[in-house]
């Protein structure tokens, strides 16, 4: 039973290089979410899909850009990185329910030198 | 606005002590709430969730949480610690027309021998 499957699980990166980051779910889940997770900070919402088709900025979009592939698959491209965008990236999903929690991936740890 | 305050981001327990992690919200309706922990190098799993039925939740691993409305709180709980309860706890409300987490700063609990 996957659940939420995030691919790499840990990148480096150099200043200006791009990179997409992949997220897919095998639980026909509606709604999808991209976070960073950064000490002392908790996780921010980076971009989210609430339903295939559509998307919407987070938090903290800046810097990154998303696309939801399917209903399965939902993307994290970061087109110039930033040492400031090293972080661990966060991938999850839900039904879309309100009261229904989220499912979360384990995680790409993201380094930009 | 949806906010989330965790007080204390490092609690320290002896194994077999009462574990106390504390949880205040911010919603202009009324909140779903939740629970989750992270162990090392892992992604978020769910503890447990309120989503007003009893004010009294029951999670995994043998956490409990009570809403009290009229405290703005929802503060984790379990009788006995154990050395495997070392992780970090995080915090979240959800509320709103959306389905987007605000999730506290998180509080990193230790268990000593």
């Amino acid at each position: 039973n996957a659940g939420v499957t995030q691919t790499p699980k840990f990148q480096v990166l150099k200043t200006g290089q791009s990179m997409t980051l992949q997220c897919a779910q095998d639980m026909n889940h509606n709604s999808m979410y991209w976070y960073r997770q950064d000490p002392g900070m908790g996780l921010r919402l980076i971009y989210y899909s609430a339903s295939e088709g559509t998307t919407d900025k987070g938090e903290v979009p800046n810097g990154y850009n998303v696309s939801r592939l399917n209903k399965r698959e939902f993307s994290l491209r970061l087109e110039s990185a930033a040492p400031s965008q090293t972080s661990v990236y966060f991938c999850a999903s839900n039904s879309g329910n309100s009261n229904q929690p989220q499912h979360f991936g384990d995680g790409t740890r993201l380094s930009i030198l | 606005a949806q906010s989330v305050t965790q007080l204390g981001s490092h609690v320290s327990v002896s194994e077999g002590a009462l574990v106390l992690l504390r949880c205040n919200y911010s919603s202009s309706v009324p909140p779903y709430l939740f629970w989750y922990v992270q162990y090392p190098n892992q992604g978020l799993q769910l503890l447990l969730k309120y989503t007003s039925a009893a004010t009294l939740v029951k999670g995994i691993n043998g956490f409990e949480a009570e809403f009290k409305k009229s405290e703005t709180s929802f503060h984790l709980t379990k009788p006995s610690a154990h050395m495997s309860d070392a992780a970090e706890y995080f915090c979240a409300v959800k509320g709103g027309a959306t389905n987007k987490l605000i999730f506290g700063t998180g509080t990193l609990l230790a268990v000593q021998p």
